[in-house]
Formats: C-alpha cells, structure tokens, sequence
C-alpha cells in the first residue's frame, strides 16, 4: 500500500491549454474526492465518486471541468481552456466506506500555474 | 451552512512550549472530525480523527478534543519541536461526501 499517487506534482501551462491530472487511490478505497486548495485558504469540494459513479459535484465545478473514474480505480481531472485563475493545488482523497470512519487519505496533490 | 474557523491563523513559539490550535464549526450536526498536517507545497497528513461520538483522540504528543454541542474542537500540542512547524487544518464531514476544512494555523517552533 503505498498511500494516494497523483501526476503530475506540478503542472506549468499557457492560458487556453487544456490539461489533465491523475490520481491513483489507496487500492481497497472505494470513494475518491477532487478537491481545489487556493494559498493561504482550506481545500475546497471540487467532486467526488463511489466506485465508478461520480455522485457529486460542486459548483465550483464550471463546465471546463471534467473528472472521470473509469472502472472504479485511478482517476483523472481535465480541465479545459485553462485560465489564471484555475492556478492552484489539486488534491485527491480516498476513503473505504465500508470502515464506516470516514477517514480521508491525500495525495501530495498536483499544483498547477496557468501562464 | 457548515462553515469552519480556525484560530488562531499564525502562531510561533519557542521549542518545547505546549500550545493549543482551536476550531470552531457552526453546524453541530457532524460525522466526524479530522486534523491534518500540510508541510508546504505538500498535500495532507491526517494526524487524528474524532467521530462525533467521542470526546478526544490522542496519538504520541497530540491530543484532540471535540466538543460538538458548543461547535469547538482543539488540537494540543506537548513539548513543541521545530520539525512540528507545519499548517494545521481542520476538517468537519457533515455526513455523506462533503468535508469542509479550515483556512488552517500556520505553526512556526522556534529552536
């Protein structure tokens, strides 16, 4: 087990490019959250799935925004028509709903800086 | 509207000093509670987590407490060292999918 994997750590784009983050989940967890960390400020809900099933999705989440987790084990985050604003931390989380704690687990999360 | 506020947003203090980081929530209606460490530029190291049920959790030097009817948790620290220089954020799930985090502490030990 070796804890939540996300790719790239770090991401530097032009404004308008698209691009696209990876996270790996720890193997057994089931649930798995995007969420967006701002400097200075608390991480923030982007969107989560149980197994293959994306659940929710926060408005923050505009349209350029899309995640997928095909087959219910890695996932991944595109974003599309990057603007300066989308500069920030991307952080991934999983959980086992099973365990009933609601335990999250991070990644070391993929930092993006849009030019 | 659970919203999370954590007080105080920096604090520094000498090596060996025991400190309290405090966290208020407004909504008592919790699943649970959880504190992270984030080393900057560095994700999230959960450090303990309460269920509602409970009152505190410890592990080595750290101790938690949760008190929901008042919408308080509070992190103490024993016997501070340099490597705890860190941002503390905590963390409320209000049951379901969504946990909402503080703007976290920013903790500075002075060797």
């Amino acid at each position: 087990d070796t804890g939540v994997s996300q790719d790239p750590r770090h991401k530097i784009t032009k404004r308008g490019q698209n691009v696209t983050f990876r996270c790996d989940p720890i193997s057994e967890h089931n649930r798995l959250y995007w969420y967006r960390q701002t400097l200075g400020q608390g991480p923030e809900f982007l969107t989560y799935f149980q197994n293959e099933a994306q659940l929710e999705k926060s408005r923050l989440l505009s349209d350029r925004f899309s995640a997928e987790r095909p087959k219910g084990s890695f996932s991944t985050l595109e974003i599309q028509r990057t603007e300066q604003g989308d500069s920030a931390m991307y952080l991934c989380a999983s959980s086992l709903v099973q365990i009933n704690t609601g335990e999250l687990f991070f990644g070391e999360g993929s930092r993006l800086t849009v030019l | 509207k659970q919203e999370v506020t954590q007080i105080p947003a920096a604090l520094s203090v000498p090596e060996g000093e025991n400190l309290v980081l405090n966290c208020s929530f407004t909504d008592s209606a919790i699943y649970n509670l959880q504190w992270f460490r984030q080393d900057p530029g560095k994700g999230l190291t959960s450090l303990l987590l309460i269920q509602s049920s409970q009152r505190e959790q410890t592990s080595g030097r750290l101790n938690a407490s949760l008190d929901k009817s008042s919408g308080r948790s509070t992190l103490y620290i024993a016997a501070s060292q340099p490597g705890d220089s860190a941002t503390y954020l905590c963390a409320v799930d209000t049951g379901g999918f969504k946990t909402i985090f503080g703007a976290g502490t920013r903790l500075f030990v002075k060797a």
